[in-house]
């Protein structure tokens, strides 16, 4: 069946470090993939997506590339803040039905220390 | 402003207890999911609904029950709380397509049963 797996946290960088958070996925055919953040306190809110082959995804300064021949879309920030602190996670929506079931990873918890 | 409204932010309840947990949304969406989330677990699907009264177990829907007598409004019920239920659970809803529709998350219920 479908999956997602994210790369293990916490995370912890200074300000204005790169990120990268590592996402690879099990799927049939091309699923559509997305990047959800959840700030404390909060539920989740959609960061950004990509539906196809080398669409790049982006908002708020992160990005990420939907990689069909290694499965991935790992998330990218050239340059984090203390407010991107958060916990990020990678989902996938199958390409066939129409339920809209999202599956998600285990989540990666980021601190961005001043 | 899209809204998905979860009744609670926090609940205590007993052992045996049987709980109902509330999510209303204000999109006219066809989809209506439960989630519960865990540490290092990510975000697991309890239930999900595609239309009324129409409902479809998801990964984990041993100790639950759900409901959805008006489009708005599906609301999980967990028959007799057990300690293994405490979590942070999570309405949320989507229209029913394949391909880059987002789902728009409530702000969690994180329950604990004592």
């Amino acid at each position: 069946g479908n999956s997602v797996t994210q790369m293990e946290g916490p995370v912890t960088l200074s300000e204005e470090a790169f990120l990268t958070i590592n996402c690879t996925y099990t799927a049939t055919g091309y699923p559509s993939l997305f990047w959800y953040v959840q700030y404390p306190g909060e539920g989740l809110q959609l960061l950004l997506k990509a539906t196809k082959a080398d669409d790049k995804g982006s908002n708020k300064g992160f990005e990420a590339t939907y990689r069909k021949e290694t499965t991935s879309f790992h998330l990218e920030k050239g340059s984090v803040q203390v407010s991107d602190s958060a916990v990020y996670f990678c989902a996938l929506k199958g390409q066939t039905g129409n339920t809209g079931k999202l599956i998600f990873g285990q989540g990666t918890t980021l601190q961005v220390k001043p | 402003d899209v809204k998905v409204t979860q009744s609670s932010r926090y609940l205590v309840k007993r052992t045996g207890e049987k709980v109902f947990l509330e999510c209303v949304q204000d999109m006219d969406h066809e989809n209506m999911f439960w989630y519960r989330q865990d540490p290092g677990l990510g975000l697991r699907l309890i239930y999900f609904s595609y239309d009324v009264k129409m409902k479809e177990k998801g990964d984990i829907p041993e100790g639950y029950s759900v409901s959805r007598e008006k489009k708005e409004r599906f609301s999980l019920i967990l028959e007799s709380a057990s300690t293994n239920q405490t979590s942070m659970y999570l309405c949320a809803s989507s229209v029913p397509s394949a391909g880059l529709t987002e789902a728009f998350f409530g702000q969690g219920t994180r329950l604990t049963v004592v």
